[in-house]
Protein backbone atom coordinates (compact mmCIF):
# COMPACT_ATOMS: atom_id res chain seq x y z
CA UNK A 1 0.00 0.00 0.00
CA UNK A 2 1.40 3.42 -1.05
CA UNK A 3 -0.62 5.84 0.82
CA UNK A 4 -2.39 7.05 -1.63
CA UNK A 5 -5.74 6.30 -2.47
CA UNK A 6 -8.07 6.96 -6.05
CA UNK A 7 -11.38 6.92 -6.13
CA UNK A 8 -13.45 5.28 -8.08
CA UNK A 9 -11.70 2.07 -9.12
CA UNK A 10 -13.82 1.64 -11.85
CA UNK A 11 -15.51 4.14 -13.46
CA UNK A 12 -17.82 3.51 -16.78
CA UNK A 13 -19.42 6.15 -18.78
CA UNK A 14 -20.24 7.24 -22.30
CA UNK A 15 -19.11 9.39 -24.63
CA UNK A 16 -19.90 13.08 -24.60
CA UNK A 17 -20.25 12.36 -20.79
CA UNK A 18 -17.98 14.36 -17.56
CA UNK A 19 -16.68 12.62 -15.11
CA UNK A 20 -14.50 13.21 -12.04
CA UNK A 21 -11.52 11.41 -10.88
CA UNK A 22 -10.35 12.05 -7.02
CA UNK A 23 -7.03 11.45 -5.67
CA UNK A 24 -5.50 11.52 -2.06
CA UNK A 25 -1.82 11.96 -1.88
CA UNK A 26 -0.11 10.45 1.25
CA UNK A 27 0.38 12.32 4.52
CA UNK A 28 2.88 15.20 4.17
CA UNK A 29 3.49 15.39 0.31
CA UNK A 30 3.19 17.83 -1.09
CA UNK A 31 3.07 17.57 -4.95
CA UNK A 32 0.53 15.48 -6.63
CA UNK A 33 0.66 13.77 -10.40
CA UNK A 34 -1.71 12.94 -13.05
CA UNK A 35 -0.77 10.21 -15.36
CA UNK A 36 -2.88 8.42 -18.04
CA UNK A 37 -1.84 5.10 -19.02
CA UNK A 38 -2.91 3.26 -22.50
CA UNK A 39 -2.26 0.87 -24.61
CA UNK A 40 -1.33 2.34 -27.10
CA UNK A 41 0.20 5.78 -25.96
CA UNK A 42 2.51 3.85 -22.81
CA UNK A 43 2.47 6.10 -19.42
CA UNK A 44 1.94 9.65 -20.43
CA UNK A 45 2.31 12.45 -17.45
CA UNK A 46 -0.79 14.88 -17.69
CA UNK A 47 -0.17 17.51 -15.19
CA UNK A 48 1.77 18.33 -11.59
CA UNK A 49 0.42 20.48 -8.85
CA UNK A 50 2.28 21.23 -5.76
CA UNK A 51 1.14 22.94 -2.58
CA UNK A 52 -2.26 23.76 -4.65
CA UNK A 53 -0.26 25.64 -7.55
CA UNK A 54 -0.31 24.13 -10.95
CA UNK A 55 4.05 23.15 -11.06
CA UNK A 56 4.23 21.58 -14.34
CA UNK A 57 2.12 20.13 -17.54
CA UNK A 58 2.34 17.53 -19.93
CA UNK A 59 0.22 15.73 -22.56
CA UNK A 60 -3.38 17.19 -20.83
CA UNK A 61 -5.94 17.47 -23.69
CA UNK A 62 -7.96 21.05 -22.87
CA UNK A 63 -10.82 19.04 -22.20
CA UNK A 64 -9.13 17.74 -18.85
CA UNK A 65 -8.20 19.81 -15.87
CA UNK A 66 -7.06 19.41 -12.67
CA UNK A 67 -6.88 21.33 -9.18
CA UNK A 68 -5.29 20.81 -6.27
CA UNK A 69 -7.32 21.76 -2.51
CA UNK A 70 -6.26 22.97 0.68
CA UNK A 71 -6.08 19.52 2.09
CA UNK A 72 -3.84 18.69 -0.66
CA UNK A 73 -5.95 16.03 -2.32
CA UNK A 74 -6.49 16.59 -5.95
CA UNK A 75 -9.31 16.11 -8.48
CA UNK A 76 -8.85 15.60 -12.39
CA UNK A 77 -11.83 16.24 -14.35
CA UNK A 78 -12.05 15.04 -18.04
CA UNK A 79 -14.99 16.82 -20.26
CA UNK A 80 -16.51 15.75 -23.43
CA UNK A 81 -15.66 12.37 -23.12
CA UNK A 82 -14.07 10.17 -26.34
CA UNK A 83 -13.51 6.25 -26.40
CA UNK A 84 -10.01 7.32 -26.96
CA UNK A 85 -10.15 8.34 -23.12
CA UNK A 86 -10.85 5.01 -22.09
CA UNK A 87 -7.47 4.47 -19.89
CA UNK A 88 -6.13 3.85 -16.65
CA UNK A 89 -5.66 6.78 -14.89
CA UNK A 90 -2.91 6.97 -12.13
CA UNK A 91 -2.51 9.66 -9.53
CA UNK A 92 1.30 9.86 -7.53
CA UNK A 93 2.37 11.80 -4.83
CA UNK A 94 5.88 12.95 -3.79
CA UNK A 95 7.24 15.09 -0.79
CA UNK A 96 9.26 17.77 -2.92
CA UNK A 97 7.86 19.18 -6.20
CA UNK A 98 11.04 17.91 -8.07
CA UNK A 99 9.58 14.37 -9.38
CA UNK A 100 12.66 14.17 -11.32
CA UNK A 101 14.61 13.59 -8.47
CA UNK A 102 11.98 12.85 -5.14
CA UNK A 103 10.27 9.04 -5.42
CA UNK A 104 6.65 9.36 -6.68
CA UNK A 105 4.56 6.70 -4.84
CA UNK A 106 1.61 5.83 -7.09
CA UNK A 107 -2.27 4.92 -6.33
CA UNK A 108 -3.93 1.86 -7.70
CA UNK A 109 -5.36 3.88 -9.79
CA UNK A 110 -8.92 4.69 -11.66
CA UNK A 111 -10.06 2.53 -14.79
CA UNK A 112 -11.85 4.55 -16.77
CA UNK A 113 -13.93 2.96 -19.72
CA UNK A 114 -15.70 5.19 -22.18
CA UNK A 115 -18.70 3.41 -24.69
CA UNK B 1 14.30 16.73 -24.07
CA UNK B 2 14.69 13.37 -22.97
CA UNK B 3 14.00 9.97 -24.79
CA UNK B 4 13.56 6.45 -23.10
CA UNK B 5 14.16 3.56 -24.73
CA UNK B 6 13.25 -0.38 -23.26
CA UNK B 7 14.31 -2.84 -25.74
CA UNK B 8 11.93 -5.55 -25.70
CA UNK B 9 8.17 -5.08 -24.66
CA UNK B 10 8.38 -8.68 -23.32
CA UNK B 11 11.10 -10.93 -21.72
CA UNK B 12 10.76 -14.12 -20.88
CA UNK B 13 13.10 -16.24 -18.65
CA UNK B 14 13.09 -19.46 -16.46
CA UNK B 15 12.66 -19.24 -12.92
CA UNK B 16 16.03 -19.47 -11.43
CA UNK B 17 17.39 -17.70 -14.50
CA UNK B 18 19.13 -14.53 -15.22
CA UNK B 19 16.81 -11.43 -15.01
CA UNK B 20 17.92 -8.85 -17.63
CA UNK B 21 15.58 -5.65 -18.92
CA UNK B 22 17.33 -2.84 -21.05
CA UNK B 23 16.99 1.11 -20.39
CA UNK B 24 18.91 2.89 -23.02
CA UNK B 25 18.35 6.60 -22.68
CA UNK B 26 19.16 9.81 -24.99
CA UNK B 27 20.83 12.80 -22.96
CA UNK B 28 24.81 13.45 -23.15
CA UNK B 29 24.09 14.97 -19.60
CA UNK B 30 23.85 11.91 -16.51
CA UNK B 31 20.46 12.37 -15.69
CA UNK B 32 18.79 10.87 -12.63
CA UNK B 33 17.25 7.22 -13.50
CA UNK B 34 14.83 5.17 -12.27
CA UNK B 35 12.90 1.75 -12.67
CA UNK B 36 9.62 1.32 -11.29
CA UNK B 37 7.50 -1.99 -11.50
CA UNK B 38 3.62 -2.73 -12.07
CA UNK B 39 2.14 -5.49 -10.63
CA UNK B 40 -1.17 -6.39 -11.82
CA UNK B 41 -3.89 -4.27 -11.17
CA UNK B 42 -1.59 -2.02 -9.11
CA UNK B 43 -0.37 1.07 -9.36
CA UNK B 44 4.14 1.62 -9.85
CA UNK B 45 6.38 1.18 -7.26
CA UNK B 46 9.90 2.34 -6.98
CA UNK B 47 12.50 -0.28 -7.21
CA UNK B 48 15.87 1.67 -7.38
CA UNK B 49 17.05 5.43 -8.54
CA UNK B 50 20.19 6.92 -9.27
CA UNK B 51 20.85 9.99 -8.92
CA UNK B 52 24.87 10.65 -8.03
CA UNK B 53 27.62 8.49 -6.38
CA UNK B 54 28.30 4.99 -7.13
CA UNK B 55 26.79 3.99 -10.14
CA UNK B 56 26.01 0.00 -9.34
CA UNK B 57 22.40 0.52 -7.42
CA UNK B 58 20.59 -1.98 -5.47
CA UNK B 59 17.01 -1.85 -5.41
CA UNK B 60 14.31 -4.07 -3.26
CA UNK B 61 13.11 -7.28 -4.33
CA UNK B 62 17.49 -8.67 -5.34
CA UNK B 63 17.06 -6.17 -8.20
CA UNK B 64 20.00 -3.71 -9.41
CA UNK B 65 21.21 -1.80 -12.22
CA UNK B 66 24.55 -0.06 -13.26
CA UNK B 67 24.30 3.36 -14.92
CA UNK B 68 26.78 3.30 -17.91
CA UNK B 69 27.64 6.69 -19.12
CA UNK B 70 29.27 5.72 -22.12
CA UNK B 71 26.67 3.33 -23.49
CA UNK B 72 23.54 5.60 -21.81
CA UNK B 73 22.31 2.94 -20.69
CA UNK B 74 20.79 1.51 -17.19
CA UNK B 75 20.19 -2.20 -17.64
CA UNK B 76 18.05 -3.85 -14.86
CA UNK B 77 19.11 -7.38 -13.70
CA UNK B 78 18.45 -10.16 -11.09
CA UNK B 79 20.61 -12.95 -10.36
CA UNK B 80 17.76 -15.69 -10.26
CA UNK B 81 14.23 -14.82 -10.98
CA UNK B 82 11.12 -16.17 -8.78
CA UNK B 83 7.81 -16.34 -10.52
CA UNK B 84 6.98 -13.77 -7.87
CA UNK B 85 8.91 -11.29 -10.35
CA UNK B 86 6.50 -11.53 -12.93
CA UNK B 87 5.12 -7.66 -13.60
CA UNK B 88 5.65 -4.58 -16.32
CA UNK B 89 8.85 -2.55 -15.64
CA UNK B 90 9.33 0.50 -16.20
CA UNK B 91 12.68 2.64 -16.72
CA UNK B 92 12.08 5.95 -16.30
CA UNK B 93 14.90 9.41 -16.36
CA UNK B 94 15.18 12.86 -15.88
CA UNK B 95 16.93 15.82 -16.37
CA UNK B 96 18.67 16.90 -13.07
CA UNK B 97 16.00 20.32 -12.31
CA UNK B 98 13.32 18.59 -13.89
CA UNK B 99 10.09 18.04 -12.33
CA UNK B 100 9.15 15.43 -14.33
CA UNK B 101 10.80 11.92 -15.47
CA UNK B 102 9.91 10.34 -18.72
CA UNK B 103 8.88 6.86 -19.15
CA UNK B 104 9.67 4.23 -21.07
CA UNK B 105 7.15 1.97 -22.84
CA UNK B 106 7.42 -0.69 -19.94
CA UNK B 107 8.74 -4.32 -20.39
CA UNK B 108 6.58 -7.18 -19.33
CA UNK B 109 8.52 -9.98 -17.32
CA UNK B 110 7.05 -13.22 -17.44
CA UNK B 111 8.68 -16.12 -15.58
CA UNK B 112 7.93 -19.56 -16.18
CA UNK B 113 8.19 -22.38 -14.43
Amino acid sequence: DSGVTQTPKHLITATGQRVTLRCSPRSGDLSVYWYQQSLDQGLQFLIQYYNGEERAKGNILERFSAQQFPDLHSELNLSSLELGDSALYFCASSVGGLAGYNEQFFGPGTRLTVL
Amino acid sequence: AQSVTQLGSHVSVSEGALVLLRCNYSSSVPPYLFWYVQYPNQGLQLLLKYTTGATLVKGINGFEAEFKKSETSFHLTKPSAHMSDAAEYFCAVSDQGSYIPTFGRGTSLIVHP
